[in-house]
């Protein structure tokens, strides 16, 4: 069944700098993955969704890449800053229309 | 607009006891998914509606259930409750016929003793 790995370690960065995310696969490449925020007692805010046909999205300061050769997304967050500490998960359907989360990475930056 | 709304924020039982969660979708949204999430586990799938109907289930024994009301809204049950049952049940809802951006709730804190 398909899975998601997602660095479990915590992420620091410095403030200002950019921060960036993997999110890896491992079977059939699904027809789009998507990202969310998630904060401490709260449940996931949706960012961005980027579909297979499509390289890379841009949302402000976010971008994600989907490269289905490598069963790879990568989530960037460009002059980071505090506020962006947080959680972050990635998404993508298992194939037989469950939609499966990868553990998390969490995010800190530091001022 | 008002987001996705769970009940109660915070639930304590004892072991043996039955759990209802319950779930109120976007205006608009069919379709309410559920998700435990224990701690230090990422969110793992529970059940999915979509008007009306399940659409389909993750691997959790059947003392899961859950429903959905005609005005889309759900419930969650849990029967004979465990002690590893406890976690942060969260809900969220999405546009019909689409697993596309899902929007959750703050989600119930089920504390099992």
């Amino acid at each position: 069944s398909q899975k998601i790995e997602q660095n479990s370690e915590a992420l620091n960065i410095q403030e200002g700098k950019t921060a960036t995310l993997t999110c890896n696969y491992t079977n059939y490449s699904p027809a789009y993955l998507q990202w969310y925020r998630q904060d401490p007692g709260r449940g996931p805010v949706f960012l961005l969704l980027i579909r297979e046909n499509e390289k890379e999205k841009r949302k402000e300061r976010l971008k994600v890449t989907f490269d289905t050769t490598l069963k790879q997304s990568l989530f960037h967050i460009t002059a980071s800053q505090p506020a962006d500490s947080a959680t972050y998960l990635c998404s993508l359907s298992s194939g037989d229309d469950k939609i499966i989360f990868g553990k998390g990475t969490r995010l800190h930056i530091l001022p | 607009e008002a987001g996705v709304t769970q009940s109660p924020t915070h639930l304590i039982k004892t072991r043996g006891q039955q759990a209802t969660l319950r779930c109120s979708p976007i205006s608009g949204h069919t379709s309410v998914y559920w998700y435990q999430q224990a701690l230090g586990l990422g969110l793992q799938f529970l059940l999915w509606y979509d008007e009306g109907e399940e659409r389909n289930r993750g691997n959790f024994p059947p003392r899961f259930s859950g429903r959905q009301f005609p005005n889309y809204s759900s419930e969650l049950n849990v029967n004979a409750l465990e002690l590893e049952d406890s976690a942060l049940y969260l809900c969220a809802s999405s546009r019909t016929g689409t697993n596309e951006k899902l929007f959750f709730g703050s989600g119930t804190q089920l504390s099992v003793l």
